[in-house]
């Protein structure tokens, strides 16, 4: 089946670094979502975005939703211990639909 | 609130037995799905609902068959497991559609269920 790409597959930064990763698609997708995956919990939702170019953030999270409208990216500034964890997104075909295409996560360990 | 609740959260199946997974959220959505993650692939959906009474097929459906006859409620049946089915299952639950935070974009995920068939 059909899955989006995200890059890089893990990474391992020092406490303080930025953080940058994305995931890109073939389709063109209306949304994009981005979800934290903390070990042995379900995935919760960090950022939404709904327009191409559009940049949202979220404390020290930022993302954008790409031109193209089939990439997005997400930034983590200043990273710190508990930003560990696998980082999802998601894009959402069209609207009024309920599936949802996920990417293959970017596993992110953080060194103090 | 709890949340969204699962029930196992381990459970160990030989081949060809049958099992239900329980999921229930207490946060009057009306929208109800079950998602399985494997290993280096995203989370993929099996079935979801749009409201009691109600089901539909998401991406990966053969072999699951689900029931929603109470709106808290929401029950993922394997009736002959496969190995394939080694997975750890996720259930999600959201408002309507919509989007933002009262809509379908947030979905409130389960600790999970890991499952293993031998």
């Amino acid at each position: 089946g059909q899955q989006l790409n995200q890059s890089p597959q893990s990474m391992f930064i020092q406490e303080g670094e930025d953080v940058s990763m994305n995931c890109t698609s073939s389709s063109i997708f209306n949304t994009w979502l981005w979800y934290k995956q903390d070990p042995g919990e379900g995935p919760v939702l960090l950022i939404a975005l709904y327009k191409a170019g559009e940049l949202t953030s979220n404390g020290r999270l930022t993302a954008q939703f790409g031109i193209t409208r089939k990439d997005s990216f997400l930034n983590i500034s200043a990273s710190i211990p508990s930003d560990v964890g696998i980082y999802f997104c998601a894009g959402r075909y069209t609207s009024g639909t309920y599936k949802y295409l996920f990417g293959t996560g970017t596993r992110l360990k953080v060194l103090a | 609130n709890a949340g969204v609740t699962q029930t196992p959260k381990f459970r160990v199946l030989k081949t060809g037995q049958s099992m239900t997974l329980l999921c229930a959220q207490d946060m009057n959505h009306e929208y109800m799905y079950w998602y399985r993650q494997d290993p280096g692939m995203g989370l993929r959906l099996i079935h979801y609902s749009v409201g009691e009474g109600t089901t539909a097929k998401g991406e990966v459906p053969d072999g699951y068959n689900v029931s929603r006859l109470k709106k808290q409620n929401f029950l993922l049946g394997l009736e002959s497991a496969a190995p394939s089915q080694t997975s750890v299952y996720f259930c999600a639950s959201s408002f309507t559609a919509g989007t933002g935070i009262r809509g379908t974009d947030t979905q409130y995920f389960g600790p999970g269920t890991r499952l293993t068939v031998l």
